[in-house]
Order: structure tokens, then C-alpha cells, then sequence
């Protein structure tokens, strides 16, 4: 079966640096995505990579390595309205997006 | 300015009834989705169409229906037939391929069955 596996829920400190894996296991690669949530509201968009190597955009960076079936995403920086949950997902040989459950990050002061 | 727009925000239900969540877009994609967000689990796809007066079923489409008969709108309904209907639903819209495209949420509606 198809596998997206991530941390339930990381805590790091206003200021600091966070990095949330995202191993997956699909029938095919085409890509994978971070996407960002707030509570309550809608995902928005973050980052895609679908070659190996890092992505950087401002404060947030996206790693993958495809060989290894795995990514994160790195904070920097740390805010406190970076308090979401950060979801991460793949796009399989079909084109479908399969999703992992998301990570909840909490920011302490 | 553009974006997608889901009504109502908050619903709640009695069991065996039908509703219907709304979604409308103005950023002229030709896809759109329904999801499914319950706790401690992804987002499960409902329903999905590529073109108007086309759609596809997703992973979970039992106890739902959904219409494209416009560009711009994707309703969905929430039959009685669906057991367990309790939960945050959302629209999304894209450009056709998931290759670079991304994906544009709603807000989201909150269906809770009394």
C-alpha cells in the first residue's frame, strides 16, 4: 500500500530552527509538496520538489532524496505564527495526491 | 481578487438528512476536488473533476455525490447514506496537472450530525 509517514507533533522555541521529516512509500514519484495549516482553516501552499536537493524559499527550505523515499522541511528562524500543522504530499505514478496526516508544530516563547 | 469559496463555513445535520456544501471558484481552473480532513489522518479524496460534466470518484466517494455542470462550481452533497459524515470538508482547485501545479484551498466547511 501507499505510505506517507510523518511526526504527529514537534515543539521548538521562537527563534530557533525546526526540521520535520516526511518518509514516504508510493506506487511512483512525481513529486512531493509541504503545505501549510493553520487551525481551522485551509492548507496553502509551501514548497514542491520533484528532483533531488534542497529548495530554498525565504525562511522555509525543502530537502528530497528520492532514493531514500524521503524529505523534510526546514524552519528557520522560528515565529510564532509558524504554530500549524505542515502536511506533506506525494504525487504518485497516477498523478494522485496521496497525503500524510501532518505534523502539528508548536512555537514556545 | 481570486480564490475559491466554500459555503456554508459551519453545518450541522440531523441523521438521514441530504445537504449540500458549495464551492465556487473565479481563478478559471479547469479541476477541482472535494476532501475530506478527519483528525490524525490525511486528507482522504471524495470526488475530483478534470473538465465540466466529467468527474471522478476518489478513494472515499461512498454516501457522497457531487455535480459539475459549471466551470466555476463543484458542490457537494452529503447523503444519508454516508455513516460517518461528521467532519472538516474541503474544496480545492487546480490547474489539470498535479506536476507542478499547486493546489488552491477553500476555507473549509465543518459538517457536524447531531
Amino acid at each position: 500500500g501507499q505510505n506517507i509517514d510523518q511526526p504527529t507533533e514537534m515543539t521548538a522555541t521562537e527563534g530557533a530552527i525546526v526540521q520535520i521529516n516526511c518518509t514516504y512509500q508510493t506506487s511512483g514519484f512525481n513529486g512531493l509538496f509541504w503545505y501549510q495549516q493553520h487551525a481551522g482553516e485551509a492548507p496553502t501552499f509551501l514548497s514542491y520538489n520533484v528532483l533531488d536537493g534542497l529548495e530554498e524559499k525565504g525562511r522555509f527550505s525543502s530537502f528530497l532524496s528520492r532514493s531514500k523515499g524521503y524529505s523534510y522541511l526546514l524552519l528557520k528562524e522560528l515565529q510564532m505564527k509558524d504554530s500549524a500543522s505542515y502536511l506533506c504530499a506525494v504525487t504518485d505514478s497516477n498523478y494522485q495526491l496521496i497525503w500524510g496526516a501532518g505534523t502539528k508544530l508548536i512555537i514556545k516563547p | 481578487d481570486g480564490g475559491i469559496t466554500q459555503s456554508p463555513k459551519y453545518l450541522f445535520r440531523k441523521e438521514g438528512q441530504n445537504v449540500t456544501l458549495s464551492c465556487e471558484q473565479n481563478l478559471n481552473h479547469d479541476a477541482m476536488y472535494w476532501y475530506r480532513q478527519d483528525p490524525g489522518q490525511g486528507l482522504r479524496l471524495i470526488y475530483y473533476s478534470q473538465i465540466v460534466n466529467d468527474f471522478q470518484k476518489g478513494d472515499i466517494a461512498e454516501g457522497y455525490s457531487v455535480s459539475r455542470e459549471k466551470k466555476e462550481s463543484f458542490p457537494l452533497t452529503v447523503t444519508s447514506a454516508q455513516k460517518n459524515p461528521t467532519a472538516f470538508y474541503l474544496c480545492a482547485s487546480s490547474i489539470p496537472s498535479l506536476v507542478t501545479g499547486e493546489l488552491f484551498f477553500g476555507e473549509g466547511s465543518r459538517l457536524t450530525v447531531l
